[in-house]
């Protein structure tokens, strides 16, 4: 079985300009959350994805950010105009049902804007 | 504001011995507390979890102790081998948030076990 995968694996910007990251959850994984690690930091919680549904995007830090989840499947989070804070890895992680079903996380997408 | 805090940082092992990492929490809502370990280039990956209404989860070389009135909980790795060189997250979460089962990670600590 496939793991979640996550592309692109590294992606390195100019400040101001538009990055689009990728994630495919496990097959069949209703549940699909964004996290991102800042250098050195603790993984925070950018939002929670059921199905196409978002459940909770508390942890989105801005309006630049953008996630969608098309069709419940494969889900994208768009940064625009990106800033220098944004740098970091970004996780995407899937899981099956509602009550205390594993995450399972993505290699992650480093992110660097210059 | 940072809700699990996890030490420490870095932890250098020698092979055999025991390797100790510590977190406390703040937030009396979170119930579930799993530990994640994650190799250069790979994501995070869960390597064992509790329950508050347990004080100890074993899992073979691997232990989580827990202690509810202090809330506080520590991740012991027994008889440390060269393989177990990652970095280690703590993270916690509340079961009861309607499905909705985000987790609040620590810092992070890089454990290296030397030869």
């Amino acid at each position: 079985e496939a793991g979640v995968t996550q592309f692109p694996s590294h992606s390195v910007i100019e400040k101001g300009q538009t990055v689009t990251l990728r994630c495919d959850p496990i097959s069949g994984h209703d549940n699909l959350y964004w996290y991102r690690r800042v250098m050195g930091k603790e993984i925070k919680f950018l939002l929670h994805f059921v199905k196409e549904s978002k459940q909770d995007e508390s942890g989105m830090p801005n309006n630049r950010f953008l996630a969608e989840r098309t069709g419940g499947t494969y889900s994208t989070l768009k940064v625009q105009p990106a800033e220098l804070e944004d740098s970091g890895v970004y996780f995407c992680a899937s899981s099956q049902g509602e009550y205390q079903e594993t995450q399972y996380f993505g290699p992650g997408t480093r992110l660097l804007v210059l | 504001q940072q809700q699990v805090k996890q030490s420490p940082q870095s932890l250098i092992v020698q092979k055999g011995g025991i390797s100790i990492i510590n977190c406390a929490y703040e937030n009396t809502a979170f119930d579930y507390f799993p530990w994640y370990q994650q190799f250069p280039g790979k994501g995070p990956a869960l390597l064992i979890a509790i329950r508050p209404d347990v004080s100890e989860k074993k899992e073979g070389r691997f232990t989580i102790s827990f202690n509810k009135s202090a809330k506080q909980f520590s991740l012991h790795i027994m008889d440390s081998q060269p393989g177990d060189s990652a970095t280690y997250f703590c993270a916690a979460t509340s079961l009861l948030n309607f499905g909705n089962e985000k987790l609040t990670f620590g810092t992070g600590t890089r454990l290296t076990i030397i030869p």
